[in-house]
């Protein structure tokens, strides 16, 4: 089954201490992406990957790292989060190009940072 | 500067067929205009895209003008099951993704 995995579901974290989300997919898709979700403030992308070794900043990068060393994985880092990374986050992933082709969302994160 | 515009919410009764517009002004020439549903605590699924005038499927029709400037997605005889928050998604003339804001449609019985 074509999918986008992402773990762990459900975060609690505190202030500091440094956080990775996974997420997997295993269409063979180029393309792969992270955004946050936020009530009233809708999909924000935070950084993007058009393939292995090729990352660049979405929206809203600052706080966030990424990876892509190879093309089934793209983990988001949080070095230090902080309060205002409480939010729902998405992985996404599609077959070429920018988002904006038929693009499989994960099942999303909710991480909360106290 | 790209903005797109869609109603925050809407209401309808099972059976109707249900109309949500989003508009786009300064999108980009050549690229796709592309419809996503999201159920609470899920991630967007994918339901329709097009360039211009109509495409179909099994689920939604679209309907982009000559112009490009909006689009209308329409959901034929809605469930319960379609209440959903449905976004429209473009890229703008600097090929920068576009989200809309969401509307949030509510299938009452």
């Amino acid at each position: 089954e074509a999918q986008v995995t992402q773990n762990p579901r459900y975060l609690i974290t505190v202030t500091g201490k440094k956080l990775t989300v996974t997420c997997s997919q295993n269409m063979n898709h180029e393309y792969m992406s992270w955004y946050r979700q936020d009530p009233g403030l809708g999909l924000r992308q935070i950084y993007y990957s058009m393939n292995v070794e090729v990352t660049d900043k979405g929206d809203v990068p600052e706080g966030y790292k990424v990876s892509r060393k190879e093309k089934r994985n793209f983990p988001l880092i949080l070095e230090s989060p902080s309060p205002n990374q409480t939010s729902l986050y998405f992985c996404a992933s599609s077959l070429g190009g920018q988002m904006n082709t038929e693009a499989f969302f994960g099942q999303g994160t909710r991480l909360t940072v106290v | 500067l790209a903005k797109t515009t869609q109603p925050i919410s809407m209401d309808s009764y099972e059976g109707q067929e249900v109309n949500i517009t989003c508009s786009h002004n300064n999108i980009a020439t050549n690229d796709y205009i592309t419809w996503y549903q999201q159920f609470p605590s899920q991630g967007p699924r994918f339901i329709i895209q097009g360039y211009k005038t109509k495409v179909t499927n099994e689920v939604a029709s679209l309907f982009i003008p000559a112009d490009r400037k909006s689009s209308t997605l329409s959901l034929p005889r809605v469930s319960l099951s379609d209440t959903a928050v449905y976004y429209c998604l473009t890229l703008d003339s600097n090929y920068q993704l576009i989200w809309g804001a969401g509307t949030k449609l509510i299938i009452k019985p």
